[in-house]
């Protein structure tokens, strides 16, 4: 199947940093992709959906000038954590979903390993 | 809206018995129901999924689900349970084929040798 890989796997800044994650369609183009934060033995919560191109868009109660989302290609899109605090640490998993691989009708959503993201 | 509910947090079974991972679903219209596995410190990983046809589905590492239309509910089983099935599962809905995945909060089960 289709792979989404995402880089870091593991980072650890300091509160007041900045820290970009990346998310990758290895092998598709995906012109759009999902955000989602998790946290310990929580479900995910979905933050944004970015389409290529244009702007993301945002959950209720997620703050877009805090975690910056770029997806300026069919294979990239990044989000960007700013002025990180403790209370960012979380596991972020990004998502993309796969316009050509379409099962009855329904498109296809691959996700990435996550990534743990402390904030110290 | 659309909505899951994973009413167990946590399912123990012994290895070699049948288990079972419960879910509920609301949604508007009919649904698409996907089953997620994740192990510690990992992204998703589709198990299987139902968007039409027979109700029985069967996915991955042999487990299976069932739509079950009058009752809202789409179970995740395996006859046979192993150690290595010990992981967090997720059950997932979405409304139409553009729409998003919601989950569900997720059952930890823990397979005990």
């Amino acid at each position: 199947g289709a792979v989404v890989s995402q880089h870091p796997s593991r980072v650890i800044c300091k509160s007041g940093t900045s820290v970009k994650i990346e998310c990758r369609s290895l092998d598709f183009q995906a012109t759009t992709m999902f955000w989602y934060r998790q946290f310990p033995k929580q479900s995910l919560m979905l933050m944004a959906t970015s389409n290529e191109g244009s702007k993301a868009t945002y959950e209720q109660g997620v703050e877009k000038d805090k975690f910056l989302i770029n997806h300026a290609s069919l294979t990239l899109s990044t989000l960007t954590v700013t002025s990180a605090h403790p209370e960012d640490s979380s596991f972020y998993i990004c998502s993309a979903r796969d316009f050509r691989a379409r099962t009855s009708g329904i498109y296809e959503q691959y996700f990435g390993p996550g990534t743990r993201l402390t904030v110290t | 809206a659309q909505s899951v509910a994973q009413p167990e947090d946590q399912v123990n079974v012994a290895e070699g018995n049948p288990l079972t991972v419960k879910c509920t679903y609301s949604v508007s219209g009919n649904p698409y129901l996907f089953w997620y596995v994740q192990y510690p410190n990992r992204g998703l990983q589709f198990l299987l999924k139902y968007i039409t046809g027979d109700n029985l589905v069967k996915g991955s590492y042999g487990f299976e689900a069932e739509f079950n239309k009058s009752q809202t509910s789409f179970h995740l089983k395996k006859p046979s349970a192993l150690v290595s099935d010990s992981a967090l599962y997720f059950c997932a809905v979405r409304r139409d084929a553009g729409n998003m995945l919601t989950f569900g909060g997720g059952t930890r089960l823990m397979v005990k040798p």
